[in-house]
């Protein structure tokens, strides 16, 4: 498809387990961004992916969660030991170039993860 | 700290009639300001944004107004149509981190036949 496409569109996992969450952009995009949106709240940005450069991860809540983006297409984000506090919407987004104010960025329909 | 804030969760509007979605900010170091459209299980997309060199900029039935001084952006949606029911996401980025967007927590707008 043409559009950013996030597997699975539903997870729910037990508590203390860990999630592999996945994102595969639009070709040709070089930006890759990491969000969640919890009950209530805005989205939240977690981590940017930028070509080849280190990602800027200054959003991530914590340790246990990670991401990885491979050959600069398709980025998993890892939840360790997951939390109740975890549950949430994860959104993937990519655009063409790095800035938001530059270029659009397009969200994929997100992963509703729910942590019991 | 939440730097954007919609304090609106809902708004209600007849068809035909014009829609304002409000959205505030406390970071003086934003400068580039966006508006998403969010539909049920869907990702938001863009609707429209606004340069802080500017304090209006239109596109079709949808014009934001931004008051740097008041920190205070608008979304002006005329007239109104039933698809434009869906929740509305106000976002906000600066020069340091070009890269983040950070969003307010949306305002569900419900738009009456």
């Amino acid at each position: 498809g043409a559009g950013v496409s996030q597997s699975p569109s539903n997870k729910v996992t037990e508590k203390g387990k860990d999630v592999e969450l996945r994102c595969d952009p639009i070709s040709g995009h070089t930006a890759l961004y990491w969000y969640r949106q919890s009950l209530g709240q805005g989205l939240e940005f977690l981590i940017y992916f930028q070509g080849n450069s280190a990602p800027d991860k200054s959003g991530l809540p914590s340790d246990r969660f990670s991401a990885e983006r491979t050959g600069g297409s398709v980025s998993t984000l890892t939840i360790q030991r997951t939390q109740q506090e975890d549950s949430a919407v994860y959104l993937c987004a990519s655009s063409l170039l790095f800035r938001p104010r530059d270029t659009e960025a397009f969200f994929g329909q997100g992963t509703r993860l729910t942590v019991v | 700290d939440q730097q954007v804030k919609q304090n609106s969760p809902s708004l209600s509007v007849q068809e035909g009639r014009i829609s304002i979605l409000n959205c505030d900010y406390t970071n003086s170091m934003f400068d580039y300001f966006l508006w998403y459209k969010k539909y049920p299980a869907e990702g938001p997309t863009f609707l429209i944004s606004i340069s802080s060199i500017k304090d209006k900029n239109e596109d079709g039935r949808f014009t934001v107004f931004l008051n740097k001084s008041a920190k205070h952006l608008s979304l002006h949606i005329v007239p109104s149509q039933p698809g434009d029911s869906a929740v509305y996401f106000c976002a906000a980025s600066s020069i340091q981190g070009a890269q983040k967007l950070v969003f307010g927590q949306g305002t569900r707008l419900t738009i009456n036949p």
